[in-house]
């Protein structure tokens, strides 16, 4: 089957680092998109890997490792404007997007 | 537009009744999306259009639910005799292609609450 697995929630400090990882297991494999969503809005594209590596934007980096059928996004310099969902998703065979439950990042001061 | 439109943004409407959401997408944009989001859950993929291809309505969860895209532009997203259980957040987002590194743009959805 197809599944997607991220963290339910993680705290983190203000100017600190954070990892949010994502694991999953999809039929095929087009891409991994992480979007950030903050409460009571859409969500917002943050990234898009579909080569084994890390890809920076800024403050911003996803890291791929497709067999190993792994994610993660590493936001540094953390703000508080980064309190936010985290949200995993991988596009499968079918141009489907499968997407994960969201991680909620809780920046504390 | 400059980007995804949504409407109405909000929807009261009895148990039963039949209500019709509106999506117009980026201008150009081949790929169309509906999900749905209860509170505090993920996204729940309903059905979507690329291009003059048939849809994949895969995910629509009952027959009550249905969809279409005019000209390959604008969707409107149907639901009859809608139930409590319908209550959620109703989200479109078009993509510029399938895949590649253009991400997919959300529209602010329509939150539809059914009393």
């Amino acid at each position: 089957g197809q599944n997607i697995d991220q963290p339910t929630e993680m705290t983190a400090t203000e100017g600190a680092i954070v990892q949010i990882n994502c694991t999953y297991q999809t039929s095929g494999f087009n891409g991994l998109f992480w979007y950030q969503q903050h409460a009571g809005e859409a969500p917002t594209f943050l990234s898009y890997n579909v080569l084994d590596g890390l890809e920076e934007k800024g403050r911003f980096s996803s890291f791929l490792s497709r067999s190993k059928g792994y994610s993660y996004l590493l936001l540094k310099e953390l703000q508080m404007k980064d309190s936010a969902s985290y949200l995993c998703a991988t596009m499968d065979s079918n141009y489907q997007l499968i997407w994960g439950a969201g991680t909620k990042l809780i920046i504390k001061p | 537009g400059a980007g995804v439109s949504q409407s109405p943004s909000n929807k009261v409407t009895e148990k039963g009744k039949d209500v019709e959401l509106r999506c117009d997408p980026i201008s150009g944009h081949t790929a169309l999306y509906w999900y749905r989001q209860s509170l505090g859950q993920g996204l729940e993929f309903l059905i979507y259009f690329q291009g003059n291809s048939s849809p994949d309505k895969s995910g629509l969860p009952s027959d009550r639910f249905s969809a279409e895209r005019t000209g390959g532009s604008v969707s409107t997203l149907t639901i009859q005799r809608t139930q409590q259980e319908d209550s959620a957040v109703y989200l479109c987002a078009s993509s510029l292609a399938l895949t590649g590194n253009y991400g997919y743009t959300f529209g602010s959805g329509t939150r539809l609450t059914v009393v």
